[in-house]
């Protein structure tokens, strides 16, 4: 089955730091999710994004999915933005997660 | 608020035991998809349901198996319980079975097994 590989695992960077998160998967897919998972468990959705550049404030995404890999941008970081990101790629009715990268951000 | 609500928020159960967890989705959402996230991992594919029937499953036993209802209700049961089955369990819901939309997660279900 299709195999995805988030890089890096942990993460630690100043406030105010940007950010590139990546998605690496093995197949081709139908479609892509990132999301933040903030310390209650909730998978807080950020782009649905199976191809193309999006942009929403701080965060923005882009998939290539011809060279099967996503990124995740976040800009000047804030400490709200800590947490765990998780992709998620859809082929053949099934959900594969990534490990997710843990982001810690300092004051 | 992704429309989507889970019930209970916790739940203890011994081994052996069985367990039933709920899930609404989103007026509309014809497809949910049931996951568990053990601690530090990232959530595994349970199963998916289209229009009450199941239409998709991860490597999961038998002893875990789920009802869609009309209402946009959706229930996971599990059997037999098991230590390794403590986790977080996550419902999400989509508008149809097409593979391509977007899903909507619930805020989860942590159970404990002892």
């Amino acid at each position: 089955g299709i195999q995805v590989e988030q890089s890096p695992p942990d993460l630690i960077l100043q406030e105010g730091a940007n950010s590139t998160l990546r998605c690496n998967f093995s197949d081709s897919v139908n479609n892509l999710q990132w999301f933040h998972q903030n310390p209650w468990g909730q998978l807080i959705n950020l782009f649905y994004i199976p191809s193309g550049t999006k942009q929403n404030g701080r965060l923005s995404a882009t998939t290539v999915a011809t060279e099967r890999y996503s990124l995740l941008y976040i800009s000047s970081s804030q400490t709200t933005d800590s947490g765990v990101y998780f992709c998620a790629a859809n082929r053949d009715d099934k959900i594969i997660f990534g490990k997710g990268t843990r982001l810690h951000i300092l004051p | 608020e992704t429309g989507v609500t889970q019930s209970p928020t916790h739940l203890i159960k011994t081994r052996g035991q069985q367990v039933t967890l709920r899930c609404s989705s989103q007026s509309g959402h014809n497809t949910v998809s049931w996951y568990q996230q053990a601690l530090g991992q990232g959530p595994q594919f349970i199963f998916q349901y289209y229009r009450e029937e199941e239409n998709g499953r991860g490597n999961f036993p038998p002893r875990f198996s789920g009802l869609q209802f009309p209402n946009y209700s959706s229930e996971l049961n599990v059997n037999a319980l098991e230590l390794d089955d403590s986790a977080l369990y996550l419902c999400a819901s989509r508008p149809g079975v097409t593979r391509s939309n977007e899903q909507f997660f619930g805020p989860g279900t942590r159970l404990t097994v002892l």
